[in-house]
């Protein structure tokens, strides 16, 4: 099954840049979301189709897929940032949803 | 406003079986396929099934942890999707969240409910 790969944890300090990797294989050949979700909260969409945003998501967030890996990026990152980011695809081969590991942000 | 409620979940034990439903509202239920997705407390989020758009014949997709236990299906004239969990084990418990793909060919979940926890334990 296709797997993956994000790092466990990341820190920031505010107004930083974050940038959180999504490893896969050949993942470029394929469209990736990203969502971001809060403690005690659903799973909000900020980034769709590697690097579209959702209407009310802010300019700060971007995102980019090449390779074998996928990027959300943050800008001037603020402390409502901090949050739990996943990034998820289609895979067609299996006709299954999945979604990357997971990395916690710190805003410091 | 598009609004997704998920209700049923509880404690129950080993071997047990459950029924989860999902309430739609505030769009054209019918037209879009619709998906659980669970979170084991502390971890991250696992896609369980899929079901399609009634727009033809409805087909559904399972991740493999829980192929032939758990059955998805969905009421259009209610505006409802559910989630049958039999044979349930301790690596089921988890937070079970129905979610709204967004239509078409999309492939991301663009509508979220708020989740129902399932609490498998002897």
């Amino acid at each position: 099954s296709y797997v993956l790969t994000q790092p466990p944890s990341m820190s920031v300090a505010p107004g930083k840049t974050a940038r959180i990797t999504c490893g896969g294989n050949n993942i470029g050949s394929k469209s990736v979301h990203w969502y971001q979700q809060k403690p005690g909260q659903a799973p909000v969409l900020v980034i769709s189709y590697d690097s579209d945003r959702p209407s009310g998501i802010p300019e700060r967030f971007s995102g980019s897929n090449s390779g074998n890996t996928a990027a959300l990026t943050i800008s001037r990152v603020e402390a409502g940032d901090e949050a739990d980011y996943y990034c998820q695809v289609w895979d067609s081969s299996s006709d299954h949803f999945v979604f990357g590991t997971g990395t916690k942000v710190t805003v410091l | 406003e598009v609004q997704l409620v998920e209700t049923g979940g509880g404690l129950v034990k080993p071997g047990g079986s459950l029924r989860l439903s999902c309430t739609t509202s505030g769009f054209t239920f019918s037209s879009y396929g619709m998906n659980w997705v669970r979170q084991a407390p502390g971890k991250g989020l696992e896609w369980v099934s899929f079901i399609s758009s009634s727009s033809g014949i409805s087909y559904m997709f399972y991740a493999d942890s829980v192929k032939g236990r758990f059955t998805t299906s969905r009421d259009n004239a209610k505006n409802a999707l559910y989630l049958q969990l039999n044979s349930l084990r301790d690596e089921d418990t988890a937070v079970y969240y129905c979610a709204r793909v967004c239509g078409g060919d999309c492939q991301n979940f663009d509508y979220w409910g708020q989740g129902t926890l399932v609490t498998v334990s002897s």
